[in-house]
């Protein structure tokens, strides 16, 4: 149980388009939703938190026009990278919150994004 | 605001010999803390994890730690390293009053050597 699915894996997209990215809990409902940015060989990074059915909060220098996050249900979560551009380029990787568990996240398989 | 330290963000052993990767954390309210490997452009796998139950937590592939509260660490042991056990470990750290979103280490790299 607890799986968390994140699509698509891999996307490659031209500079100045949009790209959405899914996370969704399969077989839980999962109250908060964290969405983590990594650069090559280096660690995760709190990009922003969301709650269902609420605006998401941002990290401090996270540009929430840039990266829209939207959290309509309790199983899915959506990252859009907008306009992006090739500094974008990134592993992106979202993590679920069970409502039933305290302290404990699952984690999606991550979204390789690369902007020409 | 909770955060973790990594030592050596590099670690080399030999096959079956003990592995150790170093975790000290700093919270100001009881941790949860946690140890996740990540195989390359994967996402991370749970190895255990500590909440507040037994200290001594015991995780999947051989792994454990030791949660010190008087050294403020949570190091990863493994008795006998197995090649397939090279990967990137990460320790992570959240508490109630982070939202229980996780800030994670830096990062150590174990390498296997036959």
């Amino acid at each position: 149980g607890a799986v968390v699915s994140q699509h698509p894996s891999w996307v490659i997209c031209k500079s100045g388009t949009s790209v959405k990215i899914e996370c969704r809990s399969l077989d839980f409902q999962a109250t908060t939703m964290f969405w983590y940015r990594q650069f090559p060989k280096q660690s995760l990074m709190l990009m922003a938190t969301s709650n269902e059915g609420s605006k998401a909060t941002y990290e401090q220098g996270v540009e929430k026009d840039k990266f829209l996050i939207n959290h309509a249900s309790l199983t899915l979560s959506t990252l859009t990278v907008t306009s992006a551009h090739p500094e974008d380029s990134s592993f992106y990787i979202c993590s679920a919150k069970p409502r039933e568990r305290v302290g404990e996240l699952f984690f999606g398989e991550g979204s390789r994004l690369t902007v020409l | 605001a909770q955060s973790v330290t990594q030592l050596g963000s590099h670690v080399s052993v030999s096959e079956g010999a003990l592995v150790l990767l170093r975790c000290n954390y700093s919270s100001s309210v009881p941790p949860y803390l946690f140890w996740y490997v990540q195989y390359p452009n994967q996402g991370l796998q749970l190895l255990l994890k500590y909440t507040s139950a037994a200290t001594l937590v015991k995780g999947i592939n051989g792994f454990e730690a030791e949660f010190k509260k008087s050294e403020t660490s949570f190091h990863l042991t493994k008795p006998s390293a197995h090649m397939s056990d090279a990967a990137e470990y990460f320790c992570a750290v959240s508490d109630l009053y982070s939202g229980y979103a996780l800030n994670f280490g830096k990062g150590t790299s174990l390498l296997v050597t036959p």
